[in-house]
């Protein structure tokens, strides 16, 4: 079945930089478009990134353009959210997630990865 | 950007009580709004996709409606794993997507 496994999370100082990774399995990676949600805590939730199947457009949230990069190696079933120039807002549980086929929406979630922005 | 907005904020319910939660879009989203489930320290799960399908596995005790700017899931008879917090989302102007602020349904 779909598997998200998200790693990466952790504290951090403002200003600094993180790695999420999103290990897929379960459906053929190469095919999907896959998103990065955030919860801060106590929050909603808030969409960030996408990229499409072969990672030719990446699209992001207005809050975080410019300071964050996502990727995805194919060859790896991974998924990646560079996060730099942190701020304390970014604080929050990271999500990876999947549409379903020719449907928008989030089908499947990890389990998210907490990133902890604070000095 | 188009703006989702949920009423209530939180709702106190009892066990086999009916209960709505809207959604209401800033601007028309057509059928393009979803439902989620989310219980604490979990991620959220799919209930209603394109406002009024079922996803599969979800109880047929949720269901959804409206198109336009204006939505509804409906719980027929709430359950004690039901309470949870619940979100909305649409995906019109996907891939920037936007969520509610969510509903909190608790016990009374």
């Amino acid at each position: 079945q779909v598997q998200l496994v998200e790693s990466g999370g952790g504290v951090v100082q403002p200003g600094g930089s993180l790695r999420l990774s999103c290990a897929a399995s379960g459906f053929t990676f190469s095919s999907y478009g896959m998103h990065w949600v955030r919860q801060a805590p106590g929050k909603g939730l808030e969409w960030v990134a996408f990229i499409r199947y072969d990672g030719s457009n990446k699209y992001y949230a207005d809050s975080v353009k410019g300071r964050f990069t996502i990727s995805r190696d194919n060859s790896k079933n991974t998924l990646y959210l560079q996060m730099n120039s942190l701020r304390a807002e970014d604080t929050a549980v990271y999500y990876c997630a999947k549409p379903p086929p020719r449907v928008k929406c989030f089908q499947h979630w990890g389990q998210g990865t907490l990133v902890t922005v604070s000095s | 950007d188009i703006q989702m907005t949920q009423s209530p904020s939180s709702l106190s319910a009892s066990v086999g009580d009916r209960v709505t939660i809207t959604c209401r879009a800033s601007q028309s989203i057509s059928s393009y709004l979803n439902w989620y489930q989310q219980k604490p320290g979990k991620a959220p799960k799919l209930l209603i996709y394109a406002a009024s399908s079922l996803q599969s596995g979800v109880p047929s005790r949720f269901s959804g409606s409206g198109s336009g700017t204006d939505f509804t899931l409906t719980i027929s008879s709430l359950q004690p794993e039901d309470f949870a917090t619940y979100y909305c989302q649409q995906s019109y102007s996907t891939p920037s997507i936007t969520f509610g602020q969510g509903t909190r349904l608790e016990i009374k």
